[in-house]
């Protein structure tokens, strides 16, 4: 089944240790994003691709970057992480930026000791 | 900021309709409707959207009033799976998807 890939499923870092994230579809979809869901509340949009142009969101801090190589995959780097930002991060792809449903991955739960 | 609002929890008994509310009352013309819902410790999933006409798909019905201004997602026969955190989302087509803070659903034998 086409779907939406994310690994590791859960990762585990140290406070300031760089970690990368990973995203693959198999969809073909033009457009991926990146959100960040903490504890009790909604998915928060960092950024997105719309194929290789990217569109980061005003107040995604500096500490989130992000690289999309090709077509398939896209990885979210955190560059410095804090406390703050133990989280799931979960990707979305849709086939375009029109009125098209996002399909979102199962996410990675991220823990910052 | 979400430019929707949704009661924060509702209930429903297994097999009943479940009928989830959405008020959107400052939507532009160009804006959609969405609906997504968030199993628990799983990714949002895409269930349904619309702009000016009813939808009806194998998940649900989306029924939005004429003027536009408010929304209910019909489920119409709750199971137990559909426990969920359910997200009602107006936005312009091709712009990032904005969650408010959603309806918890719980549904119960």
């Amino acid at each position: 089944d086409a779907m939406v890939i994310q690994n590791p499923r859960y990762q585990v870092t140290q406070f300031g240790k760089p970690v990368t994230l990973s995203c693959s579809q198999t969809l073909n979809h033009n457009v991926m994003y990146w959100y960040q869901q903490k504890s009790s509340q909604a998915p928060k949009l960092l950024f997105h691709y719309y194929d290789k142009d990217f569109n980061n969101e005003a107040d995604t801090p500096d500490n989130f970057q992000s690289r999309r190589p090709n077509t398939s995959f896209c990885f979210l780097d955190i560059r410095s992480p804090g406390l703050g930002d133990a989280a799931m991060y979960l990707c979305a792809t849709s086939l375009n930026t029109g009125a098209y449903e996002q399909y979102f991955g199962p996410g990675t739960r991220l823990t910052v000791t | 900021d979400a430019k929707t609002t949704q009661p924060p929890s509702m209930d429903c008994a297994e097999g009943r309709a479940a009928n989830l509310p959405c008020n959107h009352s400052t939507i532009s013309g160009n804006e959609y409707v969405y609906w997504y819902r968030q199993i628990h410790s799983q990714g949002p999933q895409y269930i349904i959207h619309g702009l000016k006409n009813n939808e009806t798909n194998e998940m649900a019905s989306l029924i939005i009033t004429e003027d536009r201004k408010s929304s209910t997602l019909i489920l119409p026969h709750a199971t137990l799976r559909d426990t969920a955190v359910y997200y009602c989302i107006v936005n312009q087509a091709g712009t990032a998807l904005i969650f408010g803070k959603g309806t918890t659903l719980s549904v119960s034998s």
